[in-house]
């Protein structure tokens, strides 16, 4: 099946850091990307969607200037948490579409974040 | 606003037996469902879909119930084997749009 890459898996960092998530479809030309936040016991919740080479949509109260996401090319986009508080950490996870050949979503590993 | 529901957070069930996980939901525009399968520290395996034009989907011992009118969906595991023990997520949307996930009911098979 289709393989998402998700790099790291696990960062621990200070508060005020920046840390980058770096979501790679290895096997397919992933035309949309979407970033997920998840918390314990909660679902995934959508941060925002992006599409290759242009803006990225964010979802209502998800702070684009604070959660950066970048797709330049068809195999990579990246999440960068800006200057990062401890309210920030969070399991981060991302997937990838084809458009073409519709959904489903294909899953990377996701990131585990903890901010101290 | 959950508009998508799994109001069963954990289900047992016994090796050999039948495992039904449900999903409700509340937007009517939704046109496609999914069930994902996520292991611990794992990201989320695609499992099965359904379009809204069916209302059954099989693939070998999975399969995937919709109704419409109960805006309901339901995932059967025929026979349950102790590898199924996972977090299973429904998700549901507008096809070729984001999904929207449900909180995820724990499954775990007995032997």
């Amino acid at each position: 099946g289709a393989v998402v890459s998700q790099h790291p898996s696990w960062v621990i960092c200070k508060s005020g850091t920046s840390v980058k998530i770096e979501c790679r479809s290895l096997d397919f030309q992933a035309t949309t990307m979407f970033w997920y936040r998840q918390f314990p016991k909660q679902s995934l919740m959508l941060m925002a969607t992006s599409n290759e080479g242009s803006k990225a949509t964010y979802e209502q109260g998800v702070e684009k200037d604070k959660f950066l996401i970048n797709h330049a090319s068809l195999t990579l986009s990246t999440l960068t948490v800006t200057s990062a508080h401890p309210e920030d950490s969070s399991f981060y996870i991302c997937s990838a579409s084809h458009r073409g050949q519709g959904q489903p979503q294909h899953f990377g590993d996701g990131t585990r974040l903890s901010i101290l | 606003d959950q508009q998508v529901k799994q109001n069963s957070p954990s289900l047992s069930v016994q090796e050999g037996r039948i495992s039904i996980l449900n999903c409700d939901y509340t937007n009517s525009m939704f046109d496609y469902f999914l069930w994902y399968k996520k292991y611990p520290a794992e990201g989320p395996t695609f499992l099965i879909s359904i379009s809204s034009i069916k209302d059954k989907n099989e693939d070998g011992r999975f399969t995937v119930f919709l109704n419409k009118s109960a805006k309901h969906l339901s995932l059967h595991i025929v026979p349950s084997q102790p590898g199924d023990s996972a977090v299973y997520f429904c998700a549901a949307g507008v096809y070729g749009n984001k999904l929207v996930f449900g909180a995820g009911t724990i499954l775990r098979v007995k032997s």
